[in-house]
């Protein structure tokens, strides 16, 4: 897990609330992932982020999740009217563009809603 | 992306070698063969890989049989830190894709 951070570690939200989660990949990584684990589950895979670009975004649920990855600062997974079935850990990793297979994992969100 | 199938769970002596198979019987020429370990509540972290060739690095070695439908990682010496799930993942060019993994359980 060297080097991807993750802010915050734990975060509580009521119903229809706002998440943001935002993920600062490795040095020199240009390549960001989000990842889903519910309790009990594996992880799924959510988005597939490059700077300023959104290049899979496959797994994300149609409404209320969006992601970015601006020119500069983190990269932000954004959960809008958040709900029960949001609450989940939230896992980004980062690769180098040339080994964008071998990817590096934060500590991971831990998303609460009451 | 190709199949993988794993052992749900396998325990292990602590100081022996923790032998973890996966079968991927479908994978295709281009495919690379990934592990990934999962320590409880923490992110995942990259092991290893390997396209055909067997593999070694600080962590594990990766020994893929000749028709690559099969692999094993092998952590020569387990520690107690070394209890996690394990995936075997087989990708091309999709996102990874974890399965279920195996549990493995190094016991004092």
């Amino acid at each position: 897990n060297a080097g991807v951070m993750q802010n915050p570690r734990h975060l509580v939200r009521r119903r229809g609330q706002e998440a943001r989660l935002r993920c600062s990949p490795m040095k020199g990584h240009s390549h960001v992932y989000w990842y889903r684990q519910l309790p009990e589950e594996g992880l799924k895979f959510m988005v597939y982020l490059q700077k300023e670009n959104i290049i899979d975004e496959s797994g994300m649920p149609k409404e209320r999740f969006s992601a970015e990855f601006p020119k500069e600062g983190p990269s932000i997974l954004r959960i809008q009217q958040v709900v029960r079935g949001d609450s989940a850990a939230y896992f980004c990793a980062s690769s180098p563009a040339d080994r964008a297979y071998e990817q590096y994992f934060g500590p991971g969100t831990r998303l609460t809603v009451t | 992306d190709a199949k993988t199938t794993q052992p749900p769970s396998m325990d292990c002596a602590e100081g022996r070698a923790a032998n973890l198979p996966c079968n991927h019987s479908t994978i295709s020429g281009n495919e690379y063969v990934y592990w990934y370990r999962q320590i409880h509540s923490q992110g995942p972290q990259y092991i290893i890989h390997g396209l055909k060739n067997n593999e070694t690095n600080e962590m594990a070695s990766l020994i893929i049989t000749e028709d690559r439908k099969s692999s094993t990682l092998i952590l020569p010496h387990a520690t107690l830190r070394d209890t996690a799930v394990y995936y075997c993942i087989v990708r091309g060019n999709t996102p990874l894709v974890f399965g279920k993994g195996t549990r493995l359980s190094v016991i004092a």
